[in-house]
Order: structure tokens, then sequence, then C-alpha cells
């Protein structure tokens, strides 16, 4: 079952901040967090894996909550260049080698 | 490195008809995959592969055939297909089961 994120949809205004969350039934080891343009494929973001620790985007951060199996994205300051479907996605489940994505959340960063 | 390569980039095909979508990594990675991504909506899973020879179904596998015969090559087989097969195939290889996936371009497929 994919993750969920939340929220769907979000329009903003330059400079203002956002937070993605994503959701998942499984229990998570790593989680993967990519923006996709339209007519693009998806550009990976961030990683973050179980312990906390996080690699990924200057402007951008995330967090990793492991015992209520949640990831969050947060986006401070945002450009126009932020626009874009967000996707959270994680391989690292236990008893799968499968991976994939969460619902999306398309967020629109208005001048 | 190229990195995930595939092929074609466009196709039209009409009901019924069988093709083979390409796709090659020259990254070494062990994992590959191929999801769908259809108008305004996220990725699905097709199939995915562990190493050569070792394949499994992904969320939406009905009308898709894989093979893996190489650790490079992954390619993706509509049987026979229909305009719900309209849609944007992605490929991915990563390196490990915590590894994140690397894209290929996409090709876009439309069935009439």
């Amino acid at each position: 079952q994919q993750p969920v994120q939340s929220p769907q949809a979000v329009i903003l205004r330059e400079g203002e901040d956002a937070v993605i969350n994503c959701s998942s039934s499984k229990a998570l080891y790593s989680v993967h967090w990519y923006r996709q343009k339209h007519g693009e494929a998806p550009v990976f973001l961030m990683i973050l894996l179980k312990g906390g620790e996080q690699k990924g985007h200057e402007k951008i951060s995330a967090s990793f909550n492991e015992k209520k199996q949640q990831s969050s994205l947060y986006l401070t300051a945002s450009q126009l260049s932020y626009s874009g479907t967000y996707f959270c996605g994680t391989g690292g489940t236990s008893g799968t080698y499968k991976y994939i994505f969460g619902t999306g959340t398309r967020l629109k960063v208005l001048a | 490195n190229a990195g995930v390569t595939q092929t074609p980039k466009f196709q039209v095909l009409k009901t019924g008809q069988s093709m083979t979508l390409q796709c090659a990594q020259d990254m070494n990675h062990e994992y590959m995959s191929w999801y769908r991504q259809d108008p305004g909506m996220g990725l699905r899973l097709i199939h995915y592969s562990v190493g050569a020879g070792i394949t499994d179904q992904g969320e939406v596998p009905n009308g898709y055939n894989v093979s893996r015969s190489t650790t490079e090559d992954f390619p993706l087989r509509l049987l026979s297909a229909a305009p719900s097969q309209t849609s944007v195939y992605f490929c991915a290889s990563r390196g490990g089961v915590q590894g994140r996936p690397y894209f290929g371009p996409g090709t876009r497929l439309t069935v009439t």
C-alpha cells in the first residue's frame, strides 16, 4: 500500500514556507523525497535514513519519525522554482524489495 | 556515465499491437523497476527486479511482461496494447535495498 501524502495540493506566495507529510502503514527504514516538474522525470532531493541522518538540499530539510512511520519535508522561503509535484518514496519496508512512491503533493508558488 | 536510458521517447500504438520498451543502466545496479504515470497521477509500480534472472510483480502488472537476462537491461513488454495503457513509463535503477532510484527520461506511450 502506497504511503499517503498530505496535503494533496498547496499554493504559496514566494517567500512562504510549506510542510509536506508522508505517512506509511508499514515500518520505514529510509525515505527519499523527489520533485517532479510537468513532463519530466522526478528529481532527487533528499534521503532520510533510520536514526535521523539526513542528506540533501540546502534550502529544503526533512524529518523522519520512525515510530510514527512518517516523514515531513520542509520548504522554507519558497521560490518559483519550487513549483512541481513532490513525492516521497521508500524501498526499505521490511519483507519486500519493492520501491513505491507516495500519493504526491502538487505545489504551486506564485510571484 | 549515461545513467539510465530509455527508448523510445515517444510511441503511438494501435489497440492490440505489442511492443517492447527498452531500459538500460550502466551503474551496475542490482535493482531495477518500471513505473507508469497517468496524467496528473502518481507513480505506480508495474514490475521490478532484484538481479539478473529475478523479477517480481508490482502494483499494476496486468498486461505487461518483464525479463532480466543481464544486470544492465530490463525491457518491458506490452503484450496486447489497450487504450488504458496510455501513460508515461519510467524505468529506474538503484544500488541496494535502501538506495534511491535513478530515473530514465521516460517513454510517452499513446494507444489509440
